[in-house]
């Protein structure tokens, strides 16, 4: 079966530190790949998507980054955090099809809450 | 493009009672339709998907959801809440054919109530 992976599980981080969180998919190949964050009622922003690796979308610009260095890995990162990075943010993987229909659901992480000082 | 509303932010129903949480979308295509649950610090789960054939969906822990075209709208209930549904509940739709990417609602939080 397959499984999703995040760490840290919290992190608090001081304004202007680097950060990266990463997510790790076993169990499946080729997957797609997404980082969403989430903010107290406001729901899930996509912030990055990547359908293999070294291929990543960006939804939202931001101070935020994200990499598939290997093909069940993805990072997400910043050089400088600022106050508004903080939230939930959460890692999801969905089947990839060669004849794409739209119709796979995505599979989440566990999620890591970033808190900033 | 597509959408997803959510109505109501919250909802409160007693134990036993049944469980309404209503989904009304906006899309250009025939739409895939999703609802995911979420519990405290955790990440999202789902419960049912919709996708083609049969408009009753069952999911798990004994949700269900209609995909209803005429009304646009998709909502999940449950005959008999349990303390243990309190959560977070997304609506969710494809974002276009062959998309691999959802659109969320915002959320509907289910209280329940002893």
């Amino acid at each position: 079966s397959q499984t999703i992976h995040q760490w840290p599980a919290t992190l608090v981080q001081p304004v202007g530190s680097p950060l990266s969180l990463e997510c790790t998919v076993e169990g499946t190949s080729n997957p797609n790949l997404y980082w969403y964050r989430q903010a107290a009622g406001r729901g899930l922003q996509l912030l990055f998507y990547s359908v293999g690796i070294g291929q990543i979308s960006s939804e939202v610009p931001q101070n935020l980054s994200a990499s598939r260095p290997q093909d069940r890995q993805f990072i997400l990162s910043s050089k400088k955090l600022l106050l508004s990075d903080s939230g939930f943010y959460l890692c999801a993987w969905s089947v990839r099809l060669k004849s794409r229909m739209g119709n796979q659901p995505q599979h989440f992480g566990d999620g890591t809450r970033l808190s900033i000082l | 493009a597509q959408s997803v509303t959510q109505l109501g932010s919250h909802v409160s129903v007693s134990e036993g009672a049944l469980v309404l949480l209503r989904c009304n979308y906006s899309s250009s295509v025939p739409p895939y339709l999703f609802w995911y649950v979420q519990y405290p610090n955790q990440g999202l789960q789902l419960l049912l998907k919709y996708t083609t054939g049969a408009t009753l969906v069952k999911g798990i822990n004994g949700f269900e959801a209609e995909f209803k075209k005429s009304e646009t709208s998709f909502h999940l209930t449950k005959p008999s809440a349990h303390m243990s549904d309190a959560a977070e509940y997304f609506c969710a739709v494809t974002e276009g054919w062959r998309d691999d990417k959802i659109i969320f609602g915002k959320g509907t939080r289910l209280h329940i109530l002893p």
